[in-house]
């Protein structure tokens, strides 16, 4: 267990919709980052937050958004779904911003139908 | 741009023997090189990183990899395999002269220990 929350474990959703994933940082991680795993893509960055602030932007589309609250959770927004964007997303934490290892969450698996 | 390829898509190896699973890097400047491993409905578990110092990483579970700056290359390597070896490994470089601790992932290299 990486100490790394996220909630839901599975979420099934059509298209066109909104959904919200939630992360919890390991206890004092201050970085929080998220993922997409996908069998196409594999797996891609798609954002960094580090207390608060946007720290690093990956392959995230306009469609996507997140932020970091002052508790240093995070949301992954989504909306308009597309089937294209059924996979699965990783949350991760690290201590800082610099040359840390990185702990990840058990995953949200998002299927769109 | 920082890139890193796992060239086997699946490695097979019997119980006991040594692995090997490679991993080569592009990069300019000094990389920053990881590993991870996922086993199956999991997240990824950090095994090892190399920033600087010793070529020789040791890292969780008994594996290590080896860095070499001529190869361009970051192998994970284990003495002796264990069933409970076979996962998915991931090899990772930071991004640099970006902010933020960006992780670039290769492919995934699937590792398979036979009893």
């Amino acid at each position: 267990d990486s100490g790394v929350t996220q909630t839901p474990k599975h979420l099934i959703t059509a298209t066109g919709q909104r959904v919200t994933l939630r992360c919890s940082p390991r206890s004092g991680d201050l970085s929080v980052y998220w993922y997409q795993q996908s069998l196409d893509q594999g797996l891609q960055f798609l954002i960094q937050y580090y207390n608060g602030e946007e720290r690093a932007k990956g392959n995230i589309l306009e469609r996507f958004s997140a932020q970091q609250f002052p508790d240093l959770h995070s949301e992954l927004n989504l909306s308009s779904l597309e089937l294209g964007d059924s996979a699965l997303y990783f949350c991760a934490s690290s201590v800082g911003d610099g040359l840390y290892e990185q702990y990840f969450g058990p995953g949200t698996r998002l299927t769109v139908t | 741009a920082q890139s890193v390829a796992q060239p086997e898509d699946q490695v097979n190896v019997a119980e006991g023997n040594p692995l090997t699973v490679k991993c080569t890097y592009s990069v300019s400047g000094n990389p920053y090189l990881f590993w991870y491993v996922q086993y199956p409905n999991r997240g990824l578990q950090f095994l090892l990183k190399y920033i600087t110092g010793d070529n020789l990483v040791k890292g969780s579970y008994g594996f290590e990899a080896e860095f070499n700056k001529s190869q361009t290359s970051f192998h994970l390597k284990k003495p002796s395999a264990l069933v409970s070896d076979s996962a998915l490994y991931f090899c990772a470089v930071r991004v640099l002269r970006e902010y933020g601790n960006k992780l670039v992932f290769g492919a995934g290299t699937i590792l398979r220990v036979k009893s």
